[in-house]
């Protein structure tokens, strides 16, 4: 069983708003990553770390910003959420080599 | 940057049917090959991974797929589909040195009737 928590299952807020997504790993995984994916859609990857202190974009631009200060937290920043943001966040982490990702259960985000 | 193509988006099939599903990947060094899948509701699953040595694995649930590396295609198969198969499946990469970029494909919404 893998142990990725993502927090919170479901969010709505208003435009404007700045909201964190929580993403936690008890596997000591040094790489994560974020997701957005539209229902029953593809995956885009947003941005990943490969290490405490190491942040990539993905390929998808975003306006949302992360930060990786500890090896098991990976939260997701929007300043100011808008409709567009509406969207599934998914946050994945990966052991260091030949391993597969897991993911978390995902951030329903709702922009109203 | 490595990029996943998956065809057929929508495929519809009957309980006992055979299934395929195609994955071609774009990266010219050694990549690691997963199929994910995510059933209705849930959160992504791990169906089956390539790493090295046989091209033919096995994963859960009757799955296998098959590593060409000629071809950059890692097709995902299982003889007789269930009911139960209903879910969304999608082919990721990642090469396997270098750049920790995992992409994904688009993804295949399989619907399987009773």
């Amino acid at each position: 069983e893998a142990d990725i928590y993502q927090t919170p299952r479901y969010l709505v807020i208003g435009t404007g708003k700045k909201i964190t997504l929580e993403c936690s790993q008890t596997m000591g995984h040094d790489k994560m990553y974020w997701y957005q994916q539209d229902p029953g859609m593809e995956l885009h990857l947003i941005h990943y770390s490969y290490g405490v202190n190491s942040t990539e974009k993905g390929d998808l631009s975003s306006e949302s910003t992360v930060s990786r200060i500890r090896t098991e937290h990976f939260p997701l920043t929007l300043e100011s959420a808008r409709p567009s943001h509406t969207s599934q966040y998914l946050c994945a982490s990966r052991g260091t080599f030949n391993t597969e990702a897991f993911f978390g259960q995902g951030t329903r985000l709702t922009v109203v | 940057a490595q990029s996943v193509s998956q065809h057929n988006h929508h495929v519809i099939l009957s309980e006992a049917a055979s299934l395929e599903l195609g994955c071609n990947y774009s990266y010219g060094g050694t990549v690691n090959l997963f199929w994910y899948v995510q059933y209705p509701g849930q959160h992504l699953q791990l169906l089956l991974k390539y790493f090295s040595g046989d091209p033919l694995v096995k994963g859960i649930k009757g799955f296998e797929a098959e590593f060409i590396k000629s071809k950059f295609s890692f097709n995902l198969r299982k003889p007789s589909v269930q009911w139960s198969d209903t879910a969304e499946y999608f082919c990721a990469v990642i090469p396997s040195y270098g750049n920790n970029r995992l992409a994904f494909g688009k993804g295949n919404q399989v619907v399987v009737i009773p």
